[in-house]
């Protein structure tokens, strides 16, 4: 078990539509990272918070956006889905600067669009 | 900006030889180099990580290799088990900005 927890862990929807997925970090660390991952292929860094602030955007959609709240838990809202957005999202929490320790990652949330 | 090259993109071996994967990455000041391993449908798990100030770092039977003047770095596993099957990923990151940049990942294959 990471300490990271993200919810949910499966989700079929159809598309057009829009989801919300949930990340909690390890209790004390303060950054959040997204990650996406389709079938077979690397991971594709989509956004970093550190401590409620948007600290680093990688190639993240204009349809997605994030934000990490007060209490440092994150939500990723994936909109107007297409069936390319099936894949599964990683979070990963790490400490104020990744270099100092891991990166941990949470289980996933397997996103499937019909 | 940072790029991480790896290779191969697949690589097969037999149970009990050795396996090496390479990473290259662009950015000179990028000081730190962990190695992910994820196994089939699960998260990604840090197995090992080197400083720049280091050359050479080993657990059992993994270690990895950095060579910071052609910039690159390796992951060696020794005496594969099937349980070894998994993908690697390398990355590499600059303390200044906290960006992991990720390699694209090596499929390990081994044959018993």
């Amino acid at each position: 078990d990471s300490g990271v927890t993200q919810t949910p862990k499966h989700l079929i929807t159809a598309t057009g539509q829009r989801v919300t997925l949930r990340c909690s970090p390890r209790s004390g660390d303060l950054s959040v990272y997204w990650y996406q991952q389709s079938l077979d292929q690397g991971l594709q860094f989509l956004i970093q918070y550190y401590n409620g602030e948007e600290r680093a955007k990688g190639n993240i959609l204009e349809r997605f956006s994030a934000q990490q709240f007060p209490d440092l838990h994150s939500e990723l809202n994936l909109s107007s889905l297409e069936l390319g957005d099936s894949a599964l999202y990683f979070c990963a929490s790490g400490g104020l600067a990744v270099n100092t320790g891991e990166l941990f990652f949470g289980e996933g949330s397997r996103l499937t669009v019909l | 900006g940072e790029n991480v090259e790896q290779h191969p993109s697949t690589l097969s071996v037999q149970e009990g030889d050795s396996a090496v994967i390479k990473c290259t990455y662009s950015d000179s000041a990028s000081n730190y180099f962990p190695w992910y391993k994820q196994e089939l449908g699960k998260r990604p798990q840090l197995i090992i990580d080197i400083r720049s100030n280091v050359g050479e770092k080993k657990d059992q039977r993994i270690a990895v290799t950095l060579n910071k003047t052609a910039k690159h770095f390796s992951l060696h596993i020794t005496e594969t088990q099937p349980e070894d099957s998994a993908v690697y990923f390398c990355a590499a990151i600059r303390n200044s900005n906290y960006q992991l940049i990720w390699g694209a990942g090596t499929k390990l294959i081994i044959k018993p």
